[in-house]
């Protein structure tokens, strides 16, 4: 069965300061896995996804993330937080089934 | 519209009673997804139609929830009896192709359920 794990569920940075959003899977062949970023009262979007071509994915708004096989990783990067970023970050994994699976989710909050 | 469509936005009702809640995809998306969100929890999959069938209906948590998709288009949630535990944010979601290996769903605001 495939799983995500959000190893944090509340960052706070600065604004200017990298951001970075950890989240490992579980899945029993290669997996495709998503970020998808939730702001307040506002749709689900997709901010990136990784489907087994290159492992360092570029999403929207300057946002990263890299698959580490060996490492059971897909960890979400930016490099200088702006206040816009703060909202509900979840790591998705897809199951063979054809459903989305969304981890815990993980509230970023940016301080000025 | 250009985005998926969810109504009502907010819904309070009494336990035992019924509710609807409606989800109007993107035109032309025939893949359309149904998720619940608990608070402080991540979106938990309900249920998946391809067209009118229901390819997926293994997360409808027991027999009061039952969705359709008449027309391919429209769909409806439809929970009998409702009971407190049912208060969640109800999403729904489309895709123009099945949208697994793209991951790229589209997401309405949701339908917040309060069961009093």
């Amino acid at each position: 069965a495939q799983s995500v794990t959000q190893l944090d569920s509340h960052v706070s940075v600065s604004e200017g300061t990298p951001v970075l959003l950890r989240c490992n899977y579980s899945s029993s062949y290669s997996p495709s896995l998503f970020w998808y970023v939730q702001h307040p009262n506002k749709g689900l979007q997709l901010l990136l996804k990784y489907t087994s071509a290159a492992t360092l994915v570029k999403g929207i708004n300057g946002f990263e993330a890299e698959f580490k096989k060996s490492e059971t990783s897909f960890h979400l990067t930016k490099p200088s937080a702006h206040m816009s970023d703060a909202a509900e970050y979840f790591c998705v994994v897809s199951s063979q089934g054809g459903k989305l699976i969304f981890g815990q989710g993980t509230e970023l909050s940016v301080k000025p | 519209g250009a985005g998926v469509s969810q109504t009502p936005s907010n819904k309070v009702t009494e336990k035992g009673k019924y509710v609807e809640l409606r989800c109007d995809p993107i035109s032309g998306h025939t893949a359309l997804y149904w998720y619940r969100q608990s608070l402080g929890q991540g979106p938990e999959f309900l249920i998946y139609f391809q067209g009118t069938g229901a390819a997926d209906d293994s997360g409808l948590p027991n027999d009061r929830f039952f969705a359709v998709r008449p027309e391919g288009s429209v769909s409806t949630l439809k929970i009998q009896r409702t009971e407190r535990g049912d208060s969640a944010v109800y999403l729904c979601a489309s895709s123009l192709i099945r949208g697994t290996n793209t991951g790229e769903l589209f997401f309405g605001e949701g339908s917040r359920l309060t069961v009093l």
